[in-house]
């Protein structure tokens, strides 16, 4: 079975803190993906890689970053955290072109 | 302007009490449409993909069709657990990204 894991299943961070995000997949996946979930906005997408080491913007990149220096772990950065990143971060993984995404428990983020 | 509407919103039903999910699209080309189940607090869980118009997937009490415009997920018979938010989601030919639809929240009361 594909497992995807995320490093913390809740986390609480002050205003201005630097947050990082892990996700690791265990299946080899070329693609991972990070997005935030909020009550009636859906799943909106932040960014993905389809390769160690690129990148593409989502739909929602700014006061996001993301890295992957090896293939099966994607980081997610927020530079300066702000109560308007509160929200859930899913991270999910998928085999090339676009197929379906396997995503992992998500982490719980509070900025207080 | 790509897009996917899931309705309803929300549905209650009672323990056995068969019915139906949809999810319609716009969309400039289809690649595949991908049903996702999710339980409050976790993430989605991966259900089926569809390709092409005329296409059925089965899985215990739940199936999924599809037509050029719009497809459901067929619920028969179903048990308190199935009660979950169900996502769809659309891959474009105009983009590399799924578009996702906003969820049905299924409510099965024993």
């Amino acid at each position: 079975d594909v497992k995807v894991t995320q490093s913390s299943r809740y986390l609480v961070k002050r205003t201005g803190e630097k947050v990082f995000l892990e996700c690791v997949q265990d299946m080899d996946h070329e693609n991972m993906f990070w997005y935030r979930q909020d009550p009636g906005l859906g799943l909106r997408l932040i960014y993905f890689s389809y390769d160690v080491k690129m990148k593409e913007k989502g739909d929602i990149p700014e006061g996001y970053s993301v890295s992957r220096e090896k293939k099966e772990r994607f980081s997610l950065i927020l530079e300066s955290a702000s109560t308007n990143q509160t929200s859930m971060y899913l991270c999910a993984s998928s085999l090339p072109p676009v197929r379906e995404q396997y995503f992992g428990p998500g982490t719980r983020l509070t900025v207080t | 302007e790509d897009q996917v509407t899931q309705s309803p919103e929300a549905l209650r039903l009672q323990e056995g009490e068969s019915s139906s999910l949809n999810c319609s699209y716009t969309v400039s080309g289809l690649r595949g449409l991908f049903w996702y189940r999710q339980d409050p607090g976790k993430g989605p869980e991966f259900l089926f993909t569809l390709y092409s118009a005329g296409e059925e997937k089965e899985k215990e009490r739940l199936k999924a069709t599809l037509t050029k415009k719009e497809s459901f997920l067929h619920i028969t018979a179903p048990k308190p657990e199935d009660s979950a938010t169900y996502l769809c989601a659309v891959h474009p030919d105009s983009n590399y990204q799924l578009i996702w639809g906003a969820g049905t929240k299924l409510i099965i009361k024993p």
